[in-house]
């Protein structure tokens, strides 16, 4: 049964820093990754979406990477803003006979602090 | 804005009281989804429907009855829930998968449930 895990669950950063947030998965099997913002209360917001036979995907200061083999993916934000707090969902679609479905992380909560 | 609205965004209900929540897409999409958010847990995913056809119902419980008379809306039709069913219901769209494919999944804001 797909699992996927998000470290850390929360993160607190001064505006300005790069950060890094994890996610691991532990079926190789999928379709893609995508990860998602969302805002207190809100509905989710797709970011970037990494087909399995890629590798990476950007987007502005978004940058994400995808390691099959090790079932690993990591959301880099370069120079952060106070804007950038939300939580910061990864979620993979296993490759499963006749659905299509996606597995969701709990998140990383992240704050930037201005 | 995303293309998916949902109504009500917030919703107070007793345990006896039947109650429906409203997903409507405007992206010609053929694909939507119901997702449960409780706390401190992953976003589950409830149902999914394909060109109005249920294609997974994932062991929900009975008192959730899902509804999709077209492409473009989606019901969930809630009666006799327990406060456990508290929780953030989101809806979502998407095209129709393709042959060895899954495409992006577009959100809707949700609706705050809380049942006393």
């Amino acid at each position: 049964k797909q699992e996927v895990t998000q470290i850390p669950a929360a993160l607190s950063v001064p505006e300005g820093e790069n950060l890094v947030l994890n996610c691991s998965f532990t079926d190789s099997a999928i379709y893609n990754l995508q990860w998602f913002r969302q805002d207190p209360g809100k509905g989710l917001t797709s970011l970037l979406l990494i087909q399995s036979s890629q590798r990476e995907q950007t987007s502005g200061r978004l940058n994400a990477s995808l390691d099959k083999s090790s079932g690993r993916s990591t959301l880099y934000i370069a120079a952060s803003q106070p804007g950038d707090s939300a939580t910061y969902l990864c979620a993979v679609a296993p490759i499963t006979s006749g659905t299509y479905k996606y597995i969701f992380g709990t998140g990383t909560r992240l704050k930037v602090l201005a | 804005e995303t293309g998916v609205t949902q109504t009500p965004r917030h919703l107070v209900m007793g345990m006896t009281n039947k109650k429906s929540l409203k997903c409507e897409q405007h992206l010609g999409h053929n694909a939507m989804y119901w997702y449960k958010q409780s706390a401190k847990k992953p976003l589950e995913l409830m149902f999914v429907y394909n060109f109005k056809e249920q294609t997974e119902n994932n062991s929900v419980p009975s008192r959730f009855s899902p509804e999709c008379p077209n492409s473009s809306h989606l019901f969930l039709h809630l009666h006799t829930l327990q406060p456990e069913d508290s929780a953030l219901y989101l809806c979502a769209s998407s095209h129709s998968p393709g042959q060895g494919s899954i495409d992006t999944q577009y959100f809707g804001p949700g609706t705050r449930l809380t049942v006393l």
